[in-house]
């Protein structure tokens, strides 16, 4: 089946501690991006990938980092997580960017403290 | 830089009731248009999409026509269900400033609720 998975789904962590958001997915997909989600405002990007090795900055990138060592996994990494930090995250792929559908995994839940 | 506005919800129907939720975008170029569905508790899922103007995307009984001359690209249904209850994404996927990434930019979501 094809699919975007996260790991974890849902996370309370306290302010300052490193923690890493996995997602991978199993459709040889070049292009994969995180958002986050936070009520009123939408889903805003934080980072992107075009392919492997290759990765910028989207909307909101600050706090974040992530690496894309193979195609298949881009994780999400915040070294000193803050209480502004806490949203829902998602990642995403698809095929190529531009006007393809992107696939969504299910949503990573983060409570910074 | 891109934008997307989509009508400010929550929205409230009877089943079988016709539904719009209106959605108009500000872009360079010629950007594709999607509409992306969550369902409570889940990730986005693409509802349909257009890739030029004229385009019409359907599916599920949901439609929506790229106008690029209103620049919008509003979302109907005729006979909506209480199965259709979610929050509904407007969304375009086109270069940014920098002409390098084809990000998606959404609108801020419609809350649809349908009641039996």
């Amino acid at each position: 089946e094809a699919q975007v998975t996260q790991n974890p789904r849902y996370l309370i962590t306290v302010t300052g501690k490193k923690l890493t958001v996995t997602c991978s997915q199993n459709m040889n997909h070049e292009y994969m991006s995180w958002y986050r989600q936070d009520p009123g405002l939408g889903l805003r990007q934080i980072y992107y990938s075009m392919n492997v090795e290759v990765t910028d900055k989207g909307d909101v990138p600050e706090g974040y980092k992530v690496s894309r060592k193979e195609k298949r996994n881009f994780p999400l990494i915040l070294e000193s997580p803050s209480p502004n930090q806490t949203s829902l995250y998602f990642c995403a792929s698809s095929l190529r960017p531009g006007g393809a559908e992107q696939y969504f995994g299910p949503g990573t839940r983060l409570t910074v403290t | 830089g891109n934008s997307v506005t989509q009508m400010e919800g929550p929205v409230t129907l009877s089943e079988e009731a016709f539904l719009t939720i209106n959605c108009t975008y500000t872009a360079t170029g010629y950007p594709s248009l999607f509409w992306y569905v969550q369902y409570p508790g889940e990730g986005l899922q693409l509802l349909l999409k257009a890739t030029k103007a004229d385009d019409k995307g359907s599916n599920k009984g949901f439609e929506a026509t790229y106008r690029k001359e209103t620049t919008s690209f509003h979302l109907e249904k005729g006979s909506v269900q209480v199965s259709d209850s979610a929050v509904y994404f407007c969304a375009l996927s086109g270069p940014d400033s920098g002409g390098s990434n084809y990000k998606l930019t959404f609108g801020k979501g419609t809350l649809l609720t349908v009641n039996p």
